[in-house]
C-alpha cells in the first residue's frame, strides 16, 4: 500500500518549457487534489477533483491544466512555465470533501529558469 | 473571506520541554479543523480532527484544544522530542461541502533543540 506518490520528485524547467506532474493513489479516494507550497504563503489549491472525468479550479488555477482519466491518477500539467511556478508541489487524496483527511504525496520540487 | 492564522511562526524550545502552537479562524460555517505535522521534505500527516462539540482530544504526547466560541484551537507537544521539529498546520472546513472549503494556515516552524 504506497498511499499518494509524485512523478517526478524534482524538476528544472526554462521559461516556455511544458511539463506534467503526476499524482497516483492506491486507496480507492474519489477526491484528489493539487497545491503548490510556497514559502511564507502556506498551501494553496490549484485544481482538484471529486471523481473520475472531472475537475474544478481551485485558489490559484492560472498557468495549470490537469486531467483525471483514471480514478487513481491526477495529472497537473503546465504548458509555458514561467519563473513564478517556481515552487514545491503536493498532491492530496481523501475519501470525503468536508474536512476529510487528506493524504499527501512526498512532493515535487520543481525550479523554473 | 475565511482565513486562518498560526501563531508564533516559529519557535525554537530544547528537547524534553513543553510548548504550544495557536490557531485562529474566521471561517463560517464551521465544519471541523485539523492540525496536520509536516516533516521536513515531506507531505503534510494528520495529527488529529476537532469538531464543533469537541473541546480536547489527544494524540499520543500532543493534544489538541479547540474553543468554537472564541475560534480559537492550540496544539499542546509535552516532553518534546528531536523527532518533534517540523511545521504544524492547521487546516479548517467550512460547512458548506467541497474541496475548496478548506482553509490552511502558514503554519508553525517548530525547532526542537538537543
Amino acid at each position: 500500500n504506497a498511499g499518494v506518490t509524485q512523478t517526478p520528485k524534482f524538476r528544472v524547467l526554462k521559461t516556455g518549457q511544458s511539463m506534467t506532474l503526476l499524482c497516483a493513489q492506491d486507496m480507492n479516494h474519489e477526491y484528489m487534489y493539487w497545491y503548490r507550497q510556497d514559502p511564507g504563503m502556506g498551501l494553496r489549491l490549484i485544481h482538484y477533483s471529486v471523481g473520475e472525468g472531472t475537475t474544478a479550479k481551485g485558489e490559484v488555477p492560472d498557468g495549470y491544466n490537469v486531467s483525471r482519466l483514471k480514478k487513481q491518477n491526477f495529472l497537473l500539467g503546465l504548458e509555458s512555465a514561467a519563473p513564478s511556478q517556481t515552487s514545491v508541489y503536493f498532491c492530496a487524496s481523501s475519501y470525503s470533501t468536508v474536512g476529510g483527511e487528506q493524504f499527501f504525496g512526498p512532493g515535487t520540487r520543481l525550479t523554473v529558469l | 473571506k475565511n482565513q486562518v492564522e498560526q501563531s508564533p511562526q516559529s519557535l525554537i524550545i530544547l528537547e524534553g520541554k513543553n510548548c504550544t502552537l495557536q490557531c485562529n479562524y474566521t471561517v463560517s460555517p464551521f465544519s471541523n479543523l485539523r492540525w496536520y505535522k509536516q516533516d521536513t521534505g515531506r507531505g503534510p500527516v494528520s495529527l488529529t480532527i476537532m469538531t464543533f462539540s469537541e473541546n480536547t482530544k489527544s494524540n499520543g504526547r500532543y493534544t489538541a484544544t479547540l474553543d468554537a466560541d472564541t475560534k480559537q484551537s492550540s496544539l499542546h507537544i509535552t516532553a518534546s522530542q528531536l523527532s518533534d521539529s517540523a511545521s504544524y498546520i492547521c487546516v479548517v472546513s467550512a460547512g458548506r461541502g467541497g474541496a475548496d472549503g478548506l482553509t490552511f494556515g502558514k503554519g508553525t516552524h517548530l525547532i526542537i533543540q538537543p
